[in-house]
């Protein structure tokens, strides 16, 4: 089945703890993204990948970094710089440099600091 | 970020009850699409729409592409109970870096009364 993972489901962590949420997709697609939502609002970009060892900073990727070493994964480090981690984490795939601009997602992590 | 405006924020409605909600930019876009977020899921795409003008279905469900290329429509018929969740309007325009980057809207949470 081709598609998006992400794991863990739900992830809880201390306070000033670094955390990397997992990213994998096997669509073949060369653009990778990651959103966060927050309860009742809708998806900001943090950052997002166009090609393997490149990626781009969205609206809201400070306290966040990424790493883009394979086509298929795209990991997301949440580290303590970020100052109000908790939030449900979507990562996304496309086709890239392409007319075609539809975006697909994986099932999401929910993070929860304590 | 910049987000589109989507209305209505929310709608409780009945069961066989007809459903419209619809987005709105202050840019040109040249590709619109729908998504539906079930309660703790990732968004799963619902309708694309690619040319200005147009009008596609998906079952229960059409969406118009606004003929000023700055709005567009999603129309629910004859609703059911699943389809209670949140949905969400994204646009894309050319950034001139051949991206594939979305503006998604804010939502719209529909919940169906049996």
């Amino acid at each position: 089945d081709g598609g998006i993972t992400q794991s863990p489901k739900y992830l809880f962590r201390k306070e000033g703890q670094n955390v990397t949420l997992s990213c994998e997709q096997n669509l073949n697609h060369d653009a990778m993204y990651w959103y966060r939502q927050d309860p009742g609002q809708g998806l900001r970009l943090i950052y997002y990948s166009q090609i393997v060892n490149d990626f781009q900073k969205g609206d809201i990727a400070e306290g966040y970094s990424v790493s883009r070493e394979k086509k298929e994964s795209f990991p997301l480090t949440v580290t303590s710089a970020q100052k109000n981690p908790t939030a449900f984490y979507l990562c996304a795939s496309s086709y890239s440099g392409t007319s075609d601009n539809e975006q697909f997602f994986g099932p999401g992590t929910r993070l929860t600091v304590l | 970020g910049q987000q589109l405006n989507q209305s209505p924020q929310s709608m409780f409605i009945q069961e066989g009850e007809d459903v419209s909600m619809n987005c709105t930019s202050s840019s040109i876009f040249n590709t619109w699409l729908w998504y539906k977020q079930d309660p703790g899921e990732g968004p799963v795409l619902l309708i694309a729409l690619y040319k200005a003008g147009e009008l596609t279905s998906n079952g229960r469900l059409t969406a118009q592409f606004g003929i000023t290329r700055k709005d567009s429509f999603l129309n629910i018929s004859a609703s059911i109970p699943s389809d209670v969740g949140i949905y969400f309007c994204a646009g894309h325009f050319d950034y001139g870096g051949a991206t594939n980057k979305l503006i998604f809207g804010t939502g719209t949470l529909l919940a169906v009364q049996p």
